[in-house]
């Protein structure tokens, strides 16, 4: 069936040092990979995605890599601020009776500490 | 995103009562969705529309119904049948509906309903 794994649930970390997060989805057609941030109380918020044709793909201090093989995703932050601090969603696409949809995961809660 | 409102913002349910929360979209987006998100759930999908006057149930449609009739509009209605509809709702839109593109979903600020 459809399913996105993420993991951890929460991570903290000091400000400056890096974060990842992972995700592995179940379908091995997802060719879509978004991944969100949504701060206390408001709007999930695109910040970075990938699609199936490329391994890496590289915004300022954001990152995602995507391995197909092994079904597997994952968002790098690195040098964190304390605005950084929120939910983040991983999510792939999967398709169903002709139309293609998101999957989301769980979400992971991010504390960088000051 | 500036161009998908939702209202309202906040809203509340007696027993019994069928609510609707709307989604309006200025953005020229052809698809529109809604996601339903509860405390470390994520966000599950309740219903999606790729284009006017059609629609499709998502992961968790019971007790829940929309309309297209427009194509910048994508009402929901939260109905009796939904028996624990607590819950922050998140309505989203893209240009591309199909999946031929993989467009990115642009959200909206949600509504909050809660049981009375």
């Amino acid at each position: 069936g459809e399913n996105v794994e993420q993991h951890p649930s929460t991570l903290s970390v000091q400000e400056g040092d890096s974060a990842v997060i992972k995700c592995t989805y179940s379908d091995s057609a997802s060719n879509y990979f978004p991944w969100y941030k949504q701060e206390l109380g408001k709007r999930p918020q695109l910040i970075i995605d990938i699609r199936s044709n490329v391994g890496e793909k590289k915004d300022q201090r954001i990152a995602v890599t995507l391995n197909k093989t092994a079904k597997h995703f994952s968002l790098h932050i690195t040098e964190t601020q304390p605005e950084d601090s929120a939910v983040y969603f991983c999510a792939a696409t999967f398709t169903q009776g002709g139309s293609e949809k998101l999957v989301f995961g769980k979400g992971m809660k991010l504390t960088v500490n000051p | 995103d500036g161009g998908i409102t939702q209202s309202p913002k906040y809203l509340f349910r007696k027993e019994g009562q069928n609510v609707t929360l709307s989604c309006e979209q200025n953005l020229n987006h052809d698809a529109m969705y809604w996601y339903r998100q509860d405390p470390g759930q994520g966000l599950r999908l309740i219903y999606y529309s790729q284009i006017v006057n059609d629609f499709q149930k998502g992961d968790i449609a019971e007790g829940y119904s929309v309309s297209r009739e427009k194509k910048e509009s994508f009402p929901l209605t939260v109905t009796s049948a939904q028996k624990n509809p607590t819950a922050f709702y998140l309505c989203a839109s893209s240009i591309d509906g199909s999946g031929l593109t993989n467009q990115p979903q642009h959200f909206g600020d949600g509504t909050r309903l809660s049981i009375l």
